[in-house]
């Protein structure tokens, strides 16, 4: 399998702040990425497919890009909503569909 | 509005069987176009994909489960189900169904639509 690697494994940021998560995949995945929200006792919630198309009714503040191995998450102007715990997800069933191990972003 | 909605048992014994159902409504599993998945959550941990069913009974395991899983499609039109064989504390996680909504391909997934999710605990 694929494995994918988040980094930071967390952060603190303040409102109104501008954070980007990285995910690294262990070998190319072409564009066959993921980004979730999770808040704590909810299911995930997906922002991004084919790692930049923004999901509708997810708001413009949250960008995604990148291919092959790295790709990142960027959240501009933070809302005190954001604050939850985001994963990536390699998409391609027959590669293994994995996730990151999360990245934690907390208030400042 | 597409739902979706896990029912079983809360607790399993070891070595025992975990059978878990996931109940879709606002959408039928049978009229296709969508691929059904299980994933899971260990406690504080990461998320683990376990396998997906088509209506038509197409299925793809996680290889790291395959020899204990089965996935099919429910008695009733809009319900799909997962047995795990053989449990142990290491199955002791959230279980979770959710929908492929965006990939559609049975290559690419990507879920956008979650059931609320299940505590399974496997102990004695």
């Amino acid at each position: 399998d694929i494995q994918m690697t988040q980094s930071p494994s967390s952060v603190s940021a303040s409102v109104g702040d501008r954070v980007t998560i990285t995910c690294r995949a262990s070998q190319s995945i072409g564009n066959w990425l993921a980004w979730y929200q999770q808040k704590p006792g909810k299911a995930p919630k997906l922002l991004i497919s084919a790692a930049s198309n923004l999901q509708s009714g997810v708001p413009s503040r949250f960008s995604g890009s990148g291919s092959g191995r790295y790709f990142t998450l960027s959240i501009s102007n933070l809302q005190p909503e954001d604050f939850a715990t985001y994963y990536c997800q390699q998409a391609n069933a027959f590669r293994g569909i994995t996730f990151g191990q999360g990245t934690r972003l907390e208030i400042k | 509005q597409v739902q979706l909605q896990e029912s079983g048992p809360g607790l399993v014994k070891p070595s025992q069987t975990l059978s878990l159902t996931c109940t879709v409504s606002g959408g039928s599993i049978n009229s296709g176009g969508y691929y059904w998945s299980w994933i899971r959550q260990h406690p504080e941990k990461g998320l683990e994909w376990i396998g997906y069913i088509y209506y038509s009974g197409r299925i793809y395991y996680n290889p790291s489960l395959k020899s204990r899983l089965t996935i099919s499609v429910g008695t009733s039109e809009n319900q799909f189900s997962l047995k795990l064989t053989s449990v142990t504390t290491a199955d002791t996680a959230v279980y979770y169904c959710a929908r492929d909504g965006v990939g559609r391909d049975g290559n690419n997934f990507y879920f956008d639509y979650w059931g609320q999710g299940i505590l399974v605990t496997v102990s004695s």
